[in-house]
């Protein structure tokens, strides 16, 4: 199994909604990230968790806070998001946190801001 | 600080042209390299990677090979089909900043193949 599952694939959210993104994945990956991309970019990382742990946050707003409740799992629980917001957000995990082995991703959650 | 340069896009070409996508890294230590393609409305799924100087990697008729000396790491396919339309992504995963290595992502190439 190399999938990494994301759910829901759409999601439209008004500004004042309390939503969440889910990512699971059964590899044994002890690193998972979450990465935000716009149309016609590429992937810009937000966080990464290393063994469970937040390791790192790309100074992202706190509207957008991480969770990971286990080694298979990781969240990403939305509050108060602007338009701007709206993107593609993508899930990916590795091996170790070494990242010299490739990143699996998801096939992503597509975001609506309203 | 860790990056990656890929060639501007769109490329267009016709179906069984010979395709060539350049990508150069800056990177603190020995970073690996990888190839990432995403079809239209998807994630990224892995095409190619290679881990060290002079690896080639190789998958569905794509190659791309570890230049040291050049910091490269170009895409090259012999014969396209208009099934390879796609945005193509350089990337590479080395040493960062506190600790942790990280995937690092080129801006993207969109490549158009028609019949």
């Amino acid at each position: 199994d190399t999938e990494v599952t994301q759910t829901p694939k759409h999601l439209v959210m008004g500004m004042t909604n309390k939503k969440s993104l889910k990512c699971e994945q059964h590899m044994g990956h002890r690193a998972m990230y979450w990465y935000k991309q716009k149309a016609k970019k590429p992937p810009e990382l937000m966080f990464v968790y290393s063994y469970e742990k937040l390791s790192i946050n790309e100074s992202v707003p706190s509207r957008f806070s991480p969770e990971c409740p286990n080694s298979s799992l990781l969240n990403l629980h939305l509050h108060a998001l602007q338009p701007e917001d709206s993107a593609l957000y993508l899930c990916a995990s590795s091996q170790s946190g070494t990242g010299l082995t490739e990143a699996f991703f998801g096939q992503g959650t597509r975001l609506t801001v309203v | 600080g860790n990056s990656v340069t890929q060639m501007e896009g769109p490329v267009t070409l016709s179906e069984e042209a010979f395709l060539t996508i350049n990508c150069t890294y800056t990177a603190t230590g020995y970073p690996s390299l990888f190839w990432y393609v995403q079809y239209p409305g998807e994630g990224l799924q892995l095409l190619l990677k290679a881990t060290k100087a002079d690896d080639k990697g190789s998958n569905k008729g794509f190659e791309a090979t570890y230049r040291k000396e050049t910091t490269s790491f170009h895409l090259e396919k012999g014969s396209v089909q208009v099934s390879d339309s796609a945005v193509y992504f350089c990337a590479l995963s080395a040493l960062r900043g506190g600790g942790s290595y990280i995937p690092t992502f080129g801006r993207g190439t969109s490549l158009i193949v028609h019949p």
